[in-house]
Parts: C-alpha cells; sequence; structure tokens
C-alpha cells in the first residue's frame, strides 16, 4: 500500500512568487493535514482538510492556503512568498484518528 | 504559547542502556498523546502513543509513560541501538469537539544521539 506521497522534493521560488504544493493521502484517509518545519524549529500546524473542507486552521497568515480534491489529494500555495518561508513543508493523512501518517515533505527554498 | 515542550534538546546514550525522552504539556485538553520519529530529509514516523485513559503503553522495546496529574509524558527505549539515532517529537492531539480537534501540537524535538 502506497503512503503519502508528496510532491515535488525540492522547490525553488524567488521572493514575492507563488508556490504550490502537492500532496496524495493513503489510501482510504479522508483527512490531509499540513504542517511547516523551519528550519530548528518543530513541527507547526498550517492547515487541516477533510471531505473536502477545510476544518482547522493554524496561525499563518491568509497567503497561505489550499484546497482538498474529491479524491482527497490536497494542494498548499503559498503566495508573495517571503525569505522566512523558506521550510520544509509536510503533508498527512489519516482516517479521522490522531494517528497521521506523513510524507516525506517537500523542501521550499524562497531566495 | 508552547503548549507541547521538550525541554532537552539533545540526548546521548550508549547502545544497550536506557533511553529517556520527555515531554510537558500544558493544555489539560489534549487526550492523546504520540511519539514520532525523523530522520533527516523525511517525514515523521509514528512510534507509540497513549490515551490519557492510560498510563503506560508498551510496544516492544519502546514504553510510553503518561502522568496526567503532572502534564508529564516520556519516552523509554530499551535497549537504546545506534539505529534509534533520530529526531523524537512528542505530539498531543485534543478530545473531539475541542477547538484544536484534527491537529497534532508537536514540542520542538529532541535529538537522540546512541552510540556504539
Amino acid at each position: 500500500e502506497a503512503g503519502v506521497t508528496q510532491s515535488p522534493t525540492h522547490l525553488i521560488k524567488t521572493r514575492g512568487q507563488q508556490a504550490t504544493l502537492r500532496c496524495s493521502p493513503i489510501s482510504g484517509h479522508t483527512s490531509v493535514y499540513w504542517y511547516q518545519q523551519a528550519l530548528g524549529l518543530g513541527l507547526q500546524f498550517l492547515l487541516w482538510y477533510d471531505e473536502g473542507e477545510e476544518r482547522n486552521r493554524g496561525n499563518f497568515p491568509p497567503r497561505f492556503s489550499g484546497r482538498q480534491f474529491p479524491n482527497y489529494s490536497s494542494e498548499l500555495n503559498v503566495n508573495a512568498l517571503e525569505l522566512e518561508d523558506s521550510a520544509l513543508y509536510l503533508c498527512a493523512s489519516s482516517s479521522r484518528t490522531p494517528r497521521a501518517f506523513f510524507g516525506q515533505g517537500t523542501r521550499l527554498t524562497v531566495v | 504559547d508552547q503548549q507541547v515542550k521538550q525541554n532537552s534538546p539533545s540526548l546521548s546514550v550508549q547502545e544497550g542502556r536506557i533511553s529517556i525522552l520527555n515531554c510537558d504539556y500544558t493544555n489539560s485538553m489534549f487526550d492523546y498523546f504520540l511519539w514520532y520519529k525523523k530522520y533527516p530529509a523525511e517525514g515523521p514516523t509514528f512510534l507509540i502513543s497513549i490515551s490519557s485513559i492510560k498510563d503506560k503503553n508498551e510496544d516492544g522495546r519502546f514504553t510510553v509513560f503518561l502522568n496526567k496529574s503532572a502534564k508529564h509524558l516520556s519516552l523509554h527505549i530499551v535497549p537504546s541501538q545506534p539505529g534509534d539515532s533520530a529526531v523524537y517529537f512528542c505530539a498531543a492531539s485534543d478530545l473531539p469537539g475541542g477547538t484544536s480537534y484534527g491537529k497534532l501540537t508537536f514540542g520542538q524535538g529532541t535529538i537522540l544521539t546512541v552510540h556504539p
């Protein structure tokens, strides 16, 4: 069974541009979560999607947004990129239990 | 406001000995606790969890202890192996219906190094 897959693995963008990160959850999982791990910091919760709707949002500005598609895959968009957005972005999925399964992450670098 | 804290940034242990990683939390709404292990350039992998109705859960070499009154949990690894060297994250989940339900709140992580 395939795990959580994220693409791309690495992404380099210029300040002010937009970044789009993608995530495919484990088959059968309806919930998708996005976390940010900046250098030297723990994982910070960004967004939770379940059944196509945004259920919870972390303490991040509105330029961080996303969506969940009918097949439960998800997209994270970061607009007007800033240097401090450089981080590892992790996607996780679950079947509505606290135990979440993580992908390998997308390393976003803003130059 | 750091609701989940791992006060030890790093821990060094000899192979075969016990590793004890600690975690404190402040939010009494947290109902379920998990430990994840993370290698560089990989996503976290689930290790072990515990519900607030229990005070201990074992899985092979890993045991998690929960002290609700002290809002403290710990992960014991016995015996420690060099392959256990990684970053360990403590995480907590809110009660269903709680304002934070559906997300995990993570600690800052502890870097465990097990020396051969």
